[in-house]
């Protein structure tokens, strides 16, 4: 069976330090990868997906970039943190382009 | 613009009875409903999805209605039980899109 993982689970960052929140996907290959935000009192917001390994589309500006350096890991990163950027990220998989999505556990950002 | 939109917050409802979350859309092209059950600080899990070829899934204690013409779907939940207390999220998609659209999510509470 797939399985897909996200850490850290939690994580608190000052404004202006560096990000990288890794995900991983077992049990299948040749995923399509998404990262969504989910900020307070907010629905879920699409920031990236990825088709293939070096393929990323991004869905709105900010100060975030994604990477896929393999097939089944998924990174999200950012240079400078804002407080912004503080919410509850999400990782996500699915088989194919609009197929159902499954999501991973999700990582707490709390940027101070 | 909010193209999925959950215009309850919240619904409280008994053990026992019948819960219904309501979802409108605006996009006629979304051609794929899903919705998604999440506890505090974990991830979404999948629940249950609709194509726009049909206009009724049942699994189980939960259904799924589509009204194409009215741009609005519905998740029932017969027996309504305490553990399906949790927030949950429509989403659409169109065709061959990557994006999935999420509403704002309801906060169901089932009391004893």
């Amino acid at each position: 069976s797939q399985t897909i993982h996200q850490w850290p689970a939690t994580l608190v960052q000052p404004v202006g330090s560096p990000l990288s929140l890794e995900c991983t996907v077992e049990g299948t290959s040749n995923p399509n990868l998404y990262w969504y935000r989910q900020a307070a009192g907010r629905g879920l917001q699409l920031l990236f997906y990825s088709v293939g390994i070096g393929q990323i589309s991004s869905e709105v500006p900010q100060n975030l970039s994604a990477s896929r350096p393999q097939d089944r890991q998924f990174i999200l990163s950012s240079k400078k943190l804002l407080l912004s950027d503080s919410g509850f990220y999400l990782c996500a998989w699915s088989g194919r382009v609009g197929d159902t999505q499954y999501f991973g556990p999700g990582t707490r950002l709390t940027v101070l | 613009d909010q193209q999925v939109k959950q215009n309850s917050p919240s619904l409280s409802v008994q053990e026992g009875r019948i819960s219904i979350l309501n979802c409108d859309y605006t996009n006629s092209m979304f051609d794929y409903f899903l919705w998604y059950k999440k506890y505090p600080a974990e991830g979404p899990t999948f629940l249950i999805s609709i194509s726009s070829i049909k206009d009724k899934n049942e699994d189980g204690r939960f259904t799924v209605f589509l009204n194409k013409s009215a741009k609005h779907l519905s998740l029932h939940i017969v027996p309504s039980q305490p553990g399906d207390s949790a927030v949950y999220f429509c989403a659409a998609s169109a065709g061959t899109a990557s994006k999935l659209t999420f509403g704002t999510g309801t906060r169901l509470q089932v009391t004893l």
